[in-house]
C-alpha cells in the first residue's frame, strides 16, 4: 500500500515557483521523505530528502510540516525541462530491519511556456 | 547521464527465450535493487541485494532470477516470461541498505515479451 498521497497532475507557468504537495499522514518518527522525478523514458532522478527540518539544494527546497504528516517540494523557477512525474516516497523499515522505497502514484507536473 | 548503467536499453524476447538484464555501478555502493515499472504506474520493488546477498524478494515469480556476482554488478535472468511481464526494468544502487543516502537509478531496460 502506498504511504503517500499526491495530486494526480499540476500545471505551472514557466519561471514561476512550482509547489508540489505530498501527504504522508502515517509516517513514523524515523522515516525519511524522499523526492524523485521521472522524465519520460528515463529512470527516476533524485531531488532531495529530509527527516523533519526544511532542506534546500541546488535543485529544490523541501518543506516538512512540524507534525511531519505532509511536505511540499518547491521548484523555485520552473523551466520546461522540469516537466516530469514527481514522486514523494517514504522509506519504512521492513521486518528484516532493512529499508525499501514505497512509491506513491506521483504528480504529473506540466510546465507551460 | 546516470552513474548506474543498464544494458540492453531495449529487449524483445519470446516466451520460451532465456535472456539476462545487466546493471553496473562503480560508486562503491553496497546495496542494489531491481524494480519493475508498468506504463503510467510507479516503480515497484522486486529484489534487494545487500553486500552481494539477497535480502528482499517481494514474492517475485521464479521466472525472474536475480544474481549479484560482485558489489558492482547485478543481473536479472529471465526465463519463460509472460506477455504481462512486458515493462521497464529499473536498477538502482545506494551506499548501504540501512543508510539514509538516496538510491541512484539507471535509465532501465524496456522489455517486450512476444
Amino acid at each position: 500500500d502506498a504511504k503517500t498521497t499526491q495530486p494526480t497532475s499540476m500545471d505551472c507557468a514557466e519561471g514561476r515557483a512550482a509547489n508540489l504537495p505530498c501527504n504522508h499522514s502515517t509516517i513514523s518518527g524515523n522515516e525519511y521523505v524522499y523526492w524523485y522525478r521521472q522524465i519520460h523514458s528515463q529512470g527516476p532522478q533524485y531531488i532531495i530528502h529530509g527527516l523533519k527540518n526544511n532542506e534546500t539544494n541546488e535543485m529544490a527546497s523541501l518543506i516538512i510540516t512540524e507534525d511531519r504528516k505532509s511536505s511540499t517540494l518547491i521548484l523555485p523557477h520552473a523551466t520546461l525541462r522540469d516537466t516530469a512525474v514527481y514522486y514523494c516516497i517514504v522509506r519504512p523499515p521492513t521486518t528484516s530491519g532493512t529499508y525499501k522505497y514505497i512509491f506513491g502514484t506521483g504528480t504529473r507536473l506540466k510546465v507551460l511556456a | 547521464d546516470t552513474e548506474v548503467t543498464q544494458t540492453p536499453k531495449h529487449l524483445v524476447m519470446g516466451m520460451t527465450n532465456k535472456k539476462s538484464l545487466k546493471c553496473e555501478q562503480h560508486m562503491g555502493h553496497r546495496a542494489m535493487y531491481w524494480y519493475k515499472q508498468k506504463a503510467k504506474k510507479p516503480p515497484e520493488l522486486m529484489f534487494v541485494y545487500s553486500y552481494e546477498k539477497l535480502s528482499i524478494n517481494e514474492s517475485v515469480p521464479s521466472r525472474f532470477s536475480p544474481e549479484c556476482p560482485n558489489s558492482s554488478l547485478l543481473n536479472l535472468h529471465l526465463h519463460a516470461l509472460q506477455p504481462e511481464d512486458s515493462a521497464l526494468y529499473l536498477c538502482a544502487s545506494s551506499l548501504g541498505q540501512g543508510n539514509v543516502q538516496p538510491q541512484h537509478f539507471g535509465d532501465g531496460t524496456r522489455l517486450s515479451i512476444l
